[in-house]
């Protein structure tokens, strides 16, 4: 099943904070998060293993909890170049990655 | 190292005809995906490979699409006939492994009029 994603979209200013939040009904082996401009191919950002790390990428940093089956994607500081469609990908381990709709995140100066 | 290569980037094609897609992924990489992302959504596997043998086709709409990854490394993807719903674009990836972070290819948009 696909996982969910919120918001579906939000529109930041450079410098400003975001969350962006993914929900699953099955239990998670792992969660990968992956963004991708318009036009472009999905580009790998992190992945998180059960065991509730949390990890950074830049100003991009990830937390999973797999007691709730959720992770979120926090984004700092945000810059122009992070605007883009942001996806994560739900792995049960008995099944290939399924993605989420995805959350469109534009950032303007 | 090389990525994901894919061709063609475009395609267009009349209902009723087909149309064929080559992958060729990162070298070493084990498993190769395809799939299908479909404008404003995200994406949908079609198929997976390890190496040359197939690990999950349950979404592949085997009536009209086939894929083949003959001797573990390049892979086609083939719709025959073409329906106006398949117009999407199709991405390749590849992972060294199974739920390591995959690396996608730049896609075949292909259309369907």
């Amino acid at each position: 099943q696909q996982p969910v994603q919120s918001p579906q979209a939000v529109i930041l200013r450079e410098g400003e904070d975001a969350v962006i939040n993914c929900s699953s009904s099955k239990a998670l082996y792992s969660v990968h998060w992956y963004r991708q401009k318009h036009g472009e191919a999905p580009v790998f950002l992190m992945i998180l293993l059960k065991g509730g790390e949390q990890k950074g990428h830049e100003k991009i940093s990830a937390s999973f909890n797999e007691k709730k089956q959720q992770s979120s994607l926090y984004l700092t500081a945000s810059q122009l170049s992070y605007s883009g469609t942001y996806f994560c990908g739900a792995y049960s381990g008995n099944t290939p990655l399924v993605f989420g709709k995805g959350t469109r995140l534009s950032v303007i100066a | 190292e090389a990525g994901v290569a894919q061709s063609p980037r475009y395609k267009i094609i009349e209902k009723r005809q087909s149309v064929a897609f080559w992958c060729n992924p990162i070298s070493g990489h084990a498993t190769l995906y395809w799939y299908q992302q479909i404008l404003g959504q995200g994406p949908k596997l079609l198929i997976q490979f390890q190496n040359n043998g197939v690990v999950d086709d349950s979404q592949l709409p085997k009536d009209r699409f086939s894929a083949e990854r003959l001797k573990g490394v390049d892979s086609t993807l083939k719709i025959q006939p073409a329906k106006l719903e398949d117009s999407a674009v199709y991405l390749c990836a590849s992972s060294a492994q199974e739920n390591y972070g995959y690396t996608f290819g730049s896609g075949t948009r292909l259309t369907v009029v």
